[in-house]
């Protein structure tokens, strides 16, 4: 499986925007990038996922760098409720299992 | 739609024991796939099952084994149970497969003593 690489904790205060970066400098072509989060006492759940556009949901933005070996994940306004642990993962087209890093931990100061 | 539903939610065992876990995927979700949560090593992968049969396994020894019934319901099983298993239990549905968003419940806490 192709590795993320994220920092281990990341701070913000509420209601300012949150910018979490991923590595993937051995991403191929056929892996898509996910991002899940997990808060405190939850299984993960789903925010996001890209191939090599940028993509825009409700929850987040993803921002793919162009030669696709980074990506960012963006949360406009942070919320008390946003702090968790986020993780980058690989996705190859065809495999279902999510290879889950260390992740980041952030805090949302209020 | 009702999200994903794990049995039991804690469970509390001792060495060597077996123990079985449940999952009901949201309805229509074709597969399930099962992954453990532990502080030290933490989510891995266990294995993947989709119309009943496993497509996916991860890298755990013969004792974690799954299975999943005709309404895509599915079971974990793990055998001789070791100090070492207690983790919390994840298991995650999914439309179809491949790039499909997996949608992951609240996790079984096991323990064993």
């Amino acid at each position: 499986d192709a590795k993320t690489t994220q920092p281990n904790s990341m701070e913000s205060n509420e209601e300012e925007p949150v910018h979490l970066p991923c590595n993937h400098s051995t991403i191929s072509g056929t892996d898509y990038i996910h991002w899940y989060r997990q808060l405190p006492s939850q299984g993960p759940e789903y925010v996001i996922h890209g191939l090599t556009s940028n993509v825009n949901n409700r929850m987040a933005s993803l921002a793919i760098a162009e030669d696709r070996k980074s990506s960012t994940l963006i949360l406009h306004r942070a919320t008390l409720r946003d702090a968790a642990v986020y993780y980058c993962i690989l996705l190859r087209t065809g495999a279902n299992n999510l290879f889950f890093g260390t992740g980041t931990r952030l805090t949302v100061i209020p | 739609k009702a999200g994903v539903t794990q049995t039991p939610r804690y469970l509390i065992k001792t060495r060597g024991q077996q123990v079985t876990l449940s999952c009901s995927p949201i309805s229509g979700h074709r597969s399930v796939s099962w992954y453990q949560q532990t502080p030290g090593q933490g989510l891995q992968f266990l294995f993947e099952y989709f119309s009943e049969t496993q497509r996916n396994k991860g890298n755990f020894p013969g004792r974690f084994s799954g299975r999943q019934f005709s309404n895509s319901r599915s079971e974990m099983n793990v055998s001789t149970l070791e100090l070492g298993d207690s983790a919390l239990y994840l298991c995650a549905s999914q439309s179809r497969g491949s790039t499909d968003t997996q949608y992951f419940g609240p996790g079984t806490r096991l323990t064993v003593l």
